[in-house]
């Protein structure tokens, strides 16, 4: 059983595009991100939803949009994909009443945008 | 903010004991220190966590002096499967009950045959 889920593992677009990442999880975690890793390996924090609300949003463009249905899944849509959109995209979990850091991650979903 | 520094990188044989040192010097007091290990094409795994002097598990020792502003993660006679990049993270209160969990560069580990 796989803990923390994405859906594309990979994909490849045109830019002006606008896509989207699906991420569950599985393990009962009140607390889920979104993490960029560019091409030199920086993972930065984009989004973290805290039981469906949003308690961390980095500055990141408003093309960016995280959506949580309900707090097992933190779905995120790209509008007007540019060619710096491309990167691997992380979605993690946690319980925050175990401490703040103790993240699962899921595989990560390469996006390439053209 | 908690700012992490740690080296870019290590080239180690198999069979020897790794030790990367990671400096966090506005660590908070309430603060715990955790690493995680990254694989090519996975994402970061949840390693060892502490808040002060020695953590052990099945994988890894974590030491933590007195004054908390440095980590050092121990790898016990590391073979080619611990090649990989280690990340040292601390998180930034950023305020209003939320912190900033910005993993910092990473160091990656070359373990040689």
């Amino acid at each position: 059983d796989t803990a923390v889920s994405q859906t594309p593992k990979y994909l490849v677009t045109q830019m002006g595009n606008d896509k989207s990442i699906k991420c569950e999880q599985n393990l009962g975690h009140d607390t889920m991100y979104w993490y960029k890793q560019d091409s030199k390996k920086f993972l930065k924090i984009m989004f973290s939803y805290n039981n469906k609300e949003l308690i961390i949003n980095e500055t990141v463009p408003n093309r960016f949009s995280p959506k949580s249905p309900d707090k097992a899944h933190l779905n995120l849509h790209i509008n007007s994909l540019e060619l710096g959109d491309s990167a691997v995209y992380f979605c993690a979990s946690s319980l925050l009443n175990t401490g703040p850091n103790v993240l699962t991650f899921g595989a990560g979903s390469r996006l390439t945008v053209l | 903010l908690a700012k992490t520094t740690q080296p870019i990188s290590m080239d180690s044989y198999e069979g020897q004991e790794v030790n990367i040192t990671c400096s966090h010097n506005n660590i908070a007091t309430n603060d715990y220190i955790t690493w995680y290990q990254q694989f090519p094409s996975q994402g970061p795994r949840f390693i060892i966590q502490g808040y002060k002097t020695k953590v052990t598990n099945e994988v890894a020792s974590l030491f933590i002096p007195a004054d908390r502003k440095s980590s050092t993660l121990s790898l016990p006679r590391v073979s080619l499967s611990d090649t990989a990049v280690y990340y040292c993270l601390v998180p930034a209160y950023s305020g209003a009950g939320s912190y900033q969990l910005t993993f910092g560069k990473g160091t990656k580990l070359s373990v040689i045959p």
